[in-house]
């Protein structure tokens, strides 16, 4: 039992190439997250799934877009990527039952755009 | 849309004092309340939450209250330990289907042996 993974753990990209983080989860839960975190700004909501075939925007959606593949799948695209969105993304998965929830994170991509 | 403001963001206590780090919420409406821990390289860690219709909830040394009138919620820790060192973020959310959990901008907790 993995948990969440993410890959890559690091990258180093140039201002207006574009990159997919790919994030899988064993756990059988229905709803994914993407987070950005950002020095002194905490966990910003860039988009989410809350079951398979559905997406939503977050806080931060502006130029990132995202797919559900499956129940166990959701990857982040930066189509263009831009230095402003230098930082640690972390993607994450929500257990729910009855009274009980809770988010389980992967372990994060830390991302530079130069 | 819901803001959650946290402070302070940086605290320093000795070991076997206790730490206290406070949040405010904007929405009414929002009604559960989660914290979680951030140790260096990883991902945050659930460690306690209350929701809107209890005022306090405790679980060893760590405990959380809850003041709805005035939207705010703090995280208590005692007897602190130098494995206490992390980052600390709360968290508010409405529990509807849509389920967005906007968390406070963190607390660099260093606890000094």
């Amino acid at each position: 039992n993995a948990g969440v993974t993410q890959t890559p753990k690091f990258q180093v990209l140039k201002t207006g190439q574009s990159m997919t983080l790919q994030c899988a989860q064993d756990m059988n839960h229905n709803s994914m997250y993407w987070y950005r975190q950002d020095p002194g700004m905490g966990l910003r909501l860039i988009y989410y799934s809350a079951s398979e075939g559905t997406t939503d925007k977050g806080e931060v959606p502006n130029g990132y877009n995202v797919s559900r593949l499956n129940k166990r799948e959701f990857s982040l695209r930066l189509e263009s990527a831009a230095p402003s969105q230098t930082s640690v993304y972390f993607c994450a998965s929500r257990y729910e039952t009855g009274s009980r929830e809770k988010l389980f994170f992967g372990s994060g991509t830390q991302l530079s755009v130069l | 849309g819901e803001n959650v403001e946290q402070h302070p963001s940086t605290l320093s206590v000795q070991e076997g004092d206790s730490a206290v780090i406070k949040c405010t919420y904007s929405d009414s409406a929002s009604n559960y309340f989660p914290w979680y821990k951030q140790e260096l390289g990883k991902g945050p860690q659930l460690i306690i939450d209350i929701r809107s219709n209890v005022g306090e909830k405790k679980d060893q040394r760590i405990a959380v209250t809850l003041n709805k009138t005035a939207k705010h919620f703090s995280l208590h820790i005692t007897e602190t330990q130098p494995e206490d060192s992390a980052v600390y973020f709360c968290a508010a959310s409405i529990r509807d289907s849509s389920y967005k959990l906007i968390f406070g901008s963190g607390t660099r907790l260093l606890v000094r042996p």
